[in-house]
């Protein structure tokens, strides 16, 4: 079995600060890495992946993560973050499409 | 390109009442789910398709809850008779053809009230 923890709840930031949202996976095996995004009364959209390769994966608006298997970590990071950021931010691990499993969720809140 | 579409956005309705929730996938992806979003237990998987046959329904709660796939491009989630404790958001999703790694494109959603 695989889980996903999401160590920060809520996370507030001011405008064009950095930001770090922390994910550690559990899982046995080798396991796909996902974040996705949320924002108010959306569906989720997918901001990046980690299937394999490089450790550094860079995603849409800015956002990057790196996948650290000694640690089982894959944090979400953006330099400079703007308004338009708060959302809802979803880690999620999978083996299989059929196995995904989300996080908890970690509630970004950029202030200006 | 049209992304998932899921209708209605919004029901309330009555304990008791028979509730229809609808989705179309994105053309020419073979796997489909059905989550369910809620404060106390976050997202949860109900059900996948693949190939509109359905593969796990472990996650559906109970016999009040069932899905169906008749074709490719339209599935549906009932809850009959629906409960207070059913309200939740349920979010519809599918995957590309022949990709297995996870990656999703989600619909808005359907927020359903129970009174």
């Amino acid at each position: 079995a695989q889980s996903v923890t999401q160590l920060d709840s809520q996370v507030p930031v001011f405008e064009e600060a950095p930001v770090e949202l922390r994910c550690n996976y559990s899982s046995s095996v080798s396991v796909y890495l996902f974040w996705y995004v949320q924002y108010p009364n959306q569906g989720l959209q997918l901001l990046l992946k980690y299937l394999s390769g490089s450790t550094l994966v860079k995603g849409i608006n800015g956002f990057e993560a790196e996948f650290n298997k000694s640690q089982t970590s894959f944090h979400l990071r953006k330099p400079s973050v703007h308004i338009s950021d708060t959302a809802e931010y979803f880690c999620a691990v999978s083996r299989s499409a059929r196995q995904l499993t989300f996080g908890s969720g970690t509630q970004l809140t950029v202030l200006p | 390109d049209a992304g998932v579409i899921q209708s209605p956005r919004h029901e309330v309705t009555e304990m008791g009442q028979e509730v229809t929730l609808r989705c179309k996938p994105i053309s020419g992806h073979n796997s489909l789910f059905w989550y369910r979003q809620t404060m106390m237990r976050g997202l949860e998987l109900l059900i996948y398709f693949n190939n509109n046959v359905p593969i796990d329904d472990s996650g559906m709660p109970e016999d009040r809850f069932s899905a169906k796939m008749p074709n490719a491009s339209f599935s549906t989630l009932k809850i009959q008779p629906s409960e207070p404790r059913d309200s939740a958001v349920y979010f519809c999703a599918s995957g590309p053809g022949g990709s297995n790694t996870g990656e999703l494109f989600f619909g808005e959603g359907s927020r359903l009230t129970v009174l």
